[in-house]
């Protein structure tokens, strides 16, 4: 199984509402990352969990919120969002923390729009 | 300062083409890393390439290759005899170290668009 599952695929939520997106994989990866990808840009860091523990925060702002329950679960938390919050979501993740000295798996993202 | 630049912005070719994508790196490690990856209109991003910094040899995989070039800091990808199913984003990205980990940067992306 060499998959990353993201769900749900789509989502559209309002300004008020609290949602969450999901990330899974059963690789045994121990580094699992959240990315944005607004349209015609590239992915742009969010956060990253090494060994269940958030290692890196790219100063997201706090309407973010990420949560590891365990190895192969990562969910992002959204709340208060706002239009410009509107984006691909990419979760992704790697045998050790850091993309760059192992492969790096990413899922097929959530489109997110807030309306 | 942008660390990866992939200057063409969109690429169009005819099927069986063969097409180059450019990248230009910019980074004062010693120690780094080199990734392409594909994104098609599915939203995945799908790993092509991973190249350290130590490993100048160039790669070829079917139809596709790579040209590490140190001297002139690029990372070139070549598509030979291109096919409609090429079509997508392709993302230069480099790996340098960041308190212990190795996160990357991408560069702006190149969208390849390969006619029937």
């Amino acid at each position: 199984d060499t998959e990353v599952t993201q769900t749900p695929k789509h989502l559209v939520m309002g300004m008020t509402n609290k949602k969450s997106l999901k990330c899974e994989q059963h690789m045994g990866h121990r580094a699992m990352y959240w990315y944005k990808q607004k349209a015609k840009k590239p992915p742009e860091l969010m956060f990253v969990y090494s060994y269940e523990k958030l290692s890196i925060n790219e100063s997201v702002p706090s309407r973010f919120s990420p949560e590891c329950p365990n190895s192969s679960l990562l969910n992002l938390h959204l709340h208060a969002l706002q239009p410009e919050d509107s984006a691909l979501y990419l979760c992704a993740s790697s045998q050790g923390e850091g993309l760059g000295n192992t492969e790096a798996f990413f899922g097929q993202g959530t489109r997110l729009t807030v309306v | 300062a942008q660390k990866v630049t992939q200057a063409q912005t969109e690429i169009s070719v005819v099927e069986k083409e063969d097409v180059t994508l450019d990248c230009v790196y910019e980074t004062r490690d010693t120690t780094y890393y080199l990734f392409w990856y594909k994104q098609p209109p599915s939203g995945e991003l799908v790993f092509l390439i991973r190249r350290n910094s130590f490993d100048e040899q160039n790669e070829i995989s079917g139809r596709y290759s790579w040209n590490f070039q140190k001297s002139t800091s690029s990372f070139n990808f070549t598509i030979t005899a291109s096919q409609v199913v090429d079509s997508a984003v392709y993302f230069c990205a480099l790996s340098e170290a960041a308190g212990g980990s190795y996160i990357p940067t991408f560069g702006r992306g190149t969208s390849l668009i390969v006619h029937p």
